[in-house]
This record gives C-alpha cells, structure tokens and sequence, in this order.
C-alpha cells in the first residue's frame, strides 16, 4: 500500500460526458502529479502541483482538462465533453525527497 | 529533452533464470534514473533509483541496476527470476534541475515467468 488513494477505481462514461477523479495524496506531500497511461504505453505526465499552486501543465492536457489541488490537500482532475481518445489509466502522484508514490489509478472507459 | 528507450517490449525467462531488461536513457543533464514495476491492477511500485551516488543500485526483491555513463544505459538485472516476478517493468529518467522531477518513461517491458 503506497498511500496514495483514487476515487472511483473505475469509471466508464458516454461521450461528451463530464467526468471528475480525485486523489488523496500520502499527508504532508507537498507535491502531487497527474499522469495519463494508453494502453501499451508508459504514464505520460500532465500536471504538477506545488501544495494548491498548479506551477506544470504538460501539452497533453487539453483545455477540456482541469486540474485543481484547492487546499493543498486532495486534488481533482476534470475532463469536460469527453472523447473516446480520453480512455486511459489515470494515475497519481505525490512526492518526498524526489521519490514519486504512485496511487492505483483510475481507469476511464468513454464508450 | 529527456527520453527512455527499453529495448524489449517482451522478455520471457524461465524461474530460477538470471532477468536482464534493458534501457537506455537521453538527457541534457545529470538524470536520476529509476526502475518502477506494475502489477495487474496495482499501483507502480519503485523498485530502485539512482540519484549520481553508487553506479550500482540495489532495490527490493533482489533486483538491482548499474548506471553506466558512457553507454547512457541502466539495465535491470536479477539473478534467479521468480514467479512473482512477472510484471510491466518502466525505466524512468528524471531531471530534478527544474526544482521538481516530472518523470519520463519508457514504454515499459513485460517480465513473463515460465514454471
């Protein structure tokens, strides 16, 4: 168990839907990333949050994606009018001493 | 620009067989390098990282990785496979110059375990 928890595990959406996926980093971890795995592929990175600042946005995070971290504490990612290229693992992050612990991800199935 | 090659998407080794899973890395600066391991519907795991200390780095469940400058590689190695074993390997490459480490990664190897 490294910690790092997501919510929902699973989530399978229609197209042009709204989908919302939290993170619950490791306490006291002041940094929090986002990344996105395809099947196949490595995780790719999206964002970086320094506590509540988002101070990274990878190219890869449309502007249907939204990231927030609002207290420094759990942070959000917000995929607006989703499209089936959205299906994917998303994975999260938090960070000490530049080791990344990695929470169990949430996979997106848009039919 | 930091970039990862692993130079096998497939490695298939028989129990009680040496691992060697391969990986070559690109980068501007001096990289911290780190072998993640992914089971089925679990989270990545570090296995081991290098950060310009030792060349040769041991990680958990006996596996270890020696960083060789001059060929830019960090190959995974272990001396006897396991069942346990089999997994998605990622090799990684950050650079921490920016005050943060986004991580890299390569596009993973498939460890298959044959009894």
């Amino acid at each position: 168990d490294t910690g790092v928890s997501q919510d929902p595990r699973h989530k399978i959406t229609k197209r042009g839907q709204n989908v919302t996926f939290r993170c619950d980093p490791i306490s006291e971890h002041n940094r929090l990333y986002w990344y996105r795995q395809t099947l196949g592929q490595g995780p790719e990175f999206l964002t970086y949050f320094q506590n509540e600042a988002q101070l990274e946005k990878s190219r890869l995070l449309s502007d249907r994606f939204s990231a927030e971290r609002p207290k420094g504490s759990f942070s959000t990612l917000e995929i607006q009018r989703t499209e089936q290229g959205d299906s994917a693992m998303y994975l999260c992050a938090s960070e000490a001493s530049y080791e990344q612990f990695f929470g169990p991800g949430t996979r997106l199935t848009v039919l | 620009a930091q970039s990862v090659t692993q130079l096998d998407s497939h490695v298939s080794v028989s129990e009680g067989t040496p691992v060697l899973l391969r990986c070559n890395y690109s980068s501007s600066y001096s990289p911290s390098l780190f072998w993640y391991v992914q089971h089925p519907n679990k989270g990545l795991q570090l296995l081991l990282k290098y950060t310009s200390a030792a060349t040769l780095v041991k990680g958990i469940n006996g596996f270890e990785a020696e960083f060789k400058k001059s060929e830019t590689s960090f190959h995974l190695t272990k001396p006897s496979a396991h069942m346990s074993d089999a997994a998605e390997y990622f090799c990684v490459v950050s650079d921490p110059g920016s005050g943060y480490s986004t991580l890299t990664f390569g596009k993973g190897t498939m460890l298959l375990v044959s009894p």
